[in-house]
C-alpha cells in the first residue's frame, strides 16, 4: 500500500521559505509516476501547485511558478517542497500526492494526510 | 478556459441515492475527470477516473457503492445506499495543457 508523509514546520514568517518534505512508503519513487503537492487553504478548496517525475522533470502551476521549487531525493525516497516570499495567503494544509497517468491525464491516486501551514509573524 | 463547475452542496437521505455533477467548461467535453473524496479533518481519498465514455477505475478498497458515470460535458458521481461516512467534500479534478492540474469547487454532501 502507497503511503505518503508530510513533514516540516508548522510555522513560517512573512516573507520567509515555506520548506515541506513528503516521505514515501510502499513504492519506490525510482519506479516512475509523478509525485506532487496540493493545498487548501482554510475553509476553501484544493490548488495544485506542482509535479515531479523521479527524473526531477517538473510541471508548476502558472500561479505559483516563480516562487515554487519542487525536488525529489530518490535514495531517500522523498521529494520537497519550497516556497518562497510566503504571505498570510500562503497559510493552508499542505498535502502531497502520488500523480499518476492514463489515457492523457494526470490525476493523484494517493495522498498523504496533509501538514497544516500558518504564516505569521 | 478549462474550468470544472460543481454544486456547492446536495444532501440525500440515509440509504438513499445521490447524483454530483461535475461540468466542465466549453470546448472541453472530452476530458477525462477524476473524483476525490474529503472527509472532515481528512486529506483527500482517490475515488475513481472516469473518462467521457463513461468508463471509470476506481481507486483501491472503493466500494461498489459508487460508480460513475457521463453525459456530454457533465461527469457524474453517484453513490448508492448512503451511509454517514459518505458526509464529505467531494472533488473533481481534470489536467489541462498549461493550465495542468484543475479542481472544481467541489460539493459538500449532507446524509440526513
Amino acid at each position: 500500500q502507497v503511503q505518503l508523509q508530510e513533514s516540516g514546520p508548522g510555522l513560517v514568517k512573512p516573507s520567509e521559505t515555506l520548506s515541506l518534505t513528503c516521505a514515501v512508503s510502499g513504492y519506490s519513487i525510482s519506479s516512475g509516476y509523478y509525485w506532487g503537492w496540493i493545498r487548501q487553504p482554510p475553509g476553501k478548496g484544493l490548488e495544485w501547485i506542482g509535479s515531479i517525475y523521479h527524473s526531477g522533470s517538473t510541471y508548476y502551476n502558472p500561479s505559483l511558478k516563480s516562487r515554487v521549487t519542487i525536488s525529489v531525493d530518490t535514495s531517500k525516497n522523498q521529494f520537497s517542497l519550497k516556497l518562497s516570499s510566503v504571505t498570510a495567503a500562503d497559510t493552508a494544509v499542505y498535502y502531497c500526492a502520488r500523480t499518476r497517468y492514463s489515457y492523457g491525464m494526470y490525476y493523484f491516486d494517493y495522498w498523504g494526510q496533509g501538514t497544516l501551514v500558518t504564516v505569521s509573524s | 478556459q478549462l474550468v470544472l463547475t460543481q454544486s456547492p452542496s446536495a444532501s440525500a437521505s440515509l440509504g438513499a441515492s445521490v447524483k454530483l455533477t461535475c461540468t466542465l467548461s466549453s470546448g472541453h467535453s472530452s476530458y477525462a475527470i477524476a473524483w476525490h473524496q474529503q472527509q472532515p479533518e481528512k486529506g483527500p481519498r482517490y475515488l475513481m477516473k472516469l473518462n467521457s465514455d463513461g468508463s471509470h477505475s476506481k481507486g483501491d478498497g472503493i466500494p461498489d457503492r459508487f460508480s460513475g458515470s457521463s453525459s456530454g460535458a457533465e461527469r457524474y458521481l453517484t453513490i448508492s445506499s448512503l451511509q454517514s461516512e459518505d458526509e464529505a467534500d467531494y472533488y473533481c479534478q481534470t489536467w489541462g495543457t498549461g493550465i495542468h492540474a484543475v479542481f472544481g469547487g467541489g460539493t459538500q454532501l449532507t446524509v440526513l
